[in-house]
């Protein structure tokens, strides 16, 4: 069964470095999102992403954010300059119509 | 306004029971409700999709929407240890998924 795949697994970093999170959607899918998880809090929609543009994003988006889909199957999210408050579970996922199926996460830990 | 609200728990059954575990939403416009189930330190995994109010089966599982009163339900039935994880019910909003916290549920042996 095609699955949503995330690299890496876990990220340690300095606060203040450039980080990017990898994601490889499902093949036939079109809608792309990234969403993050602090510890102990709710799953919180980032932005998403469809005909290779944001089509939506959140307030926690911010300029320090970016994404990008630089060939036919990767997906990232860049964060430029991490903040201790980046830390989280960051997961991707797609979809092709209502439903959106989710990748394993990217554990960050920003130090 | 929170738009999607759950009892975080954690919810503690025996082997066997049934678990019913719910969220109430806000927004009356929201049509698409689905129940996602985590597992510690995993992406969350689509168990049950419906679209506006109704009853929806899959096996042991068992997806209410009563739109009337924006109550989202899943019933679980013979429940396993194996059904230990955080359940999150969601609603699609202005095209993203806006999840409710999440319960942690705990299937005692």
């Amino acid at each position: 069964e095609p699955e949503v795949t995330q690299t890496p697994s876990h990220q340690v970093t300095q606060m203040g470095q450039e980080v990017i999170l990898r994601c490889v959607p499902i093949s036939n899918h079109l809608y792309f999102y990234w969403y993050r998880q602090i510890l102990g809090q709710k799953v919180e929609f980032l932005v998403s992403f469809y005909n290779n543009e944001i089509s939506e994003k959140s307030e926690i988006f911010d300029d320090q954010f970016s994404v990008e889909r630089p060939d036919g199957s990767n997906f990232t999210l860049k964060i430029r300059s991490t903040k201790l408050e980046d830390s989280a579970m960051y997961f991707c996922a797609s979809s092709v119509g209502e439903t959106q199926y989710f990748g394993p996460g990217t554990r960050l830990l920003v130090l | 306004q929170k738009e999607v609200e759950q009892d975080p728990g954690p919810l503690s059954v025996p082997e066997g029971a049934i678990v019913s575990l719910n969220c109430t939403y806000s927004n009356s416009a929201f049509q698409y409700f689905m129940w996602y189930r985590q597992y510690s330190r995993k992406g969350p995994e689509l168990l049950m999709y419906t679209y506006s109010s109704g009853n929806k089966e899959d096996g042991r599982f068992t997806a209410q929407v009563d739109k009337s009163s924006k109550y989202i339900s899943l019933f679980i039935r013979d429940s396993q240890p194996s059904d230990s994880a955080t359940y999150l019910c969601a609603s699609i909003g202005d095209d993203k998924i806006i999840f409710g916290k999440g319960t942690r549920l705990h299937i005692l042996p």
